[in-house]
């Protein structure tokens, strides 16, 4: 089973800042989600990545692919509170169709 | 498009009885759904693979005699947890590959809250 670690695990910031979170692993996926969860709801799809060294830019979210497709990263730029929510990288092996979630980071934008 | 839908949201039950939980995929046709379990501020952990017409594939440490799946059409799969206990209690998520067919595209259901007194 490919592991996939998420970083920071919590993040409380204010409105206006910005930050990364980022999902590592020593492994190759053939492709990386992003999703964002709010609380007693399912995960919603925010991205997918697939091609090594590849950005996609949503509004103020930006996600890069590691060039070796073993890592990838989420930049938000001028949080705001309706950014608040649990945010999880998750990998496609590169056989089958499981995915593999990271851990999620919590993250609280403060007004 | 690409909608999945869980039925019901919330269940409470009390020890030693079964629970049924259905996921659909609403406007589109899923050959593959996945089970999912999430406790408090914590990840996804799947259960299990459902196959449409196949049996499921489960992830080790997950019983199969408990957690019951049933993936009898290309919009419906079901889990039933049997025999439930206290522990058993956790919000269940399901999953359906998506319409593209591509194999790292699932979406979501809104999940089931268990809880089991």
């Amino acid at each position: 089973t490919q592991l996939l670690e998420q970083s920071p695990q919590f993040l409380s910031i204010q409105e206006g800042e910005n930050l990364t979170v980022y999902c590592n692993s020593s492994s190759v996926f053939s492709s990386l989600q992003w999703y964002r969860q709010e609380p007693g709801e399912g995960p919603v799809l925010l991205v997918t990545v697939v091609t090594g060294g590849e950005v996609k830019k949503l509004k103020r979210l930006t996600f890069q692919f590691g060039d070796a497709r073993k890592d990838s990263s989420l930049h938000i730029t001028a949080a705001q509170p309706g950014d608040t929510g649990l945010y999880l990288c998750a990998g496609k092996e590169t056989s089958g169709s499981r995915l593999t979630f990271g851990e999620g980071t919590q993250l609280t934008v403060n007004p | 498009g690409a909608v999945v839908s869980q039925h019901p949201s919330r269940v409470i039950c009390k020890s030693g009885t079964s629970v049924k939980i259905e996921c659909r995929s609403l406007d589109f046709q899923a050959t593959t759904m996945f089970w999912y379990r999430q406790f408090p501020k914590k990840s996804l952990m799947l259960m299990a693979t459902s196959n449409e017409g196949s049996k499921a594939t489960y992830e080790q440490g997950v019983e199969k005699d408990k957690f019951l799946i049933n993936h009898a059409s290309l919009t419906l799969s079901t889990l039933t947890v049997t025999s439930a206990h206290p522990e058993d209690s956790s919000f269940y998520i399901c999953s359906a590959r998506g319409p593209s067919g591509l194999s790292y595209e699932q979406y979501f259901g809104p999940g089931t809250r268990l809880t089991v007194t």
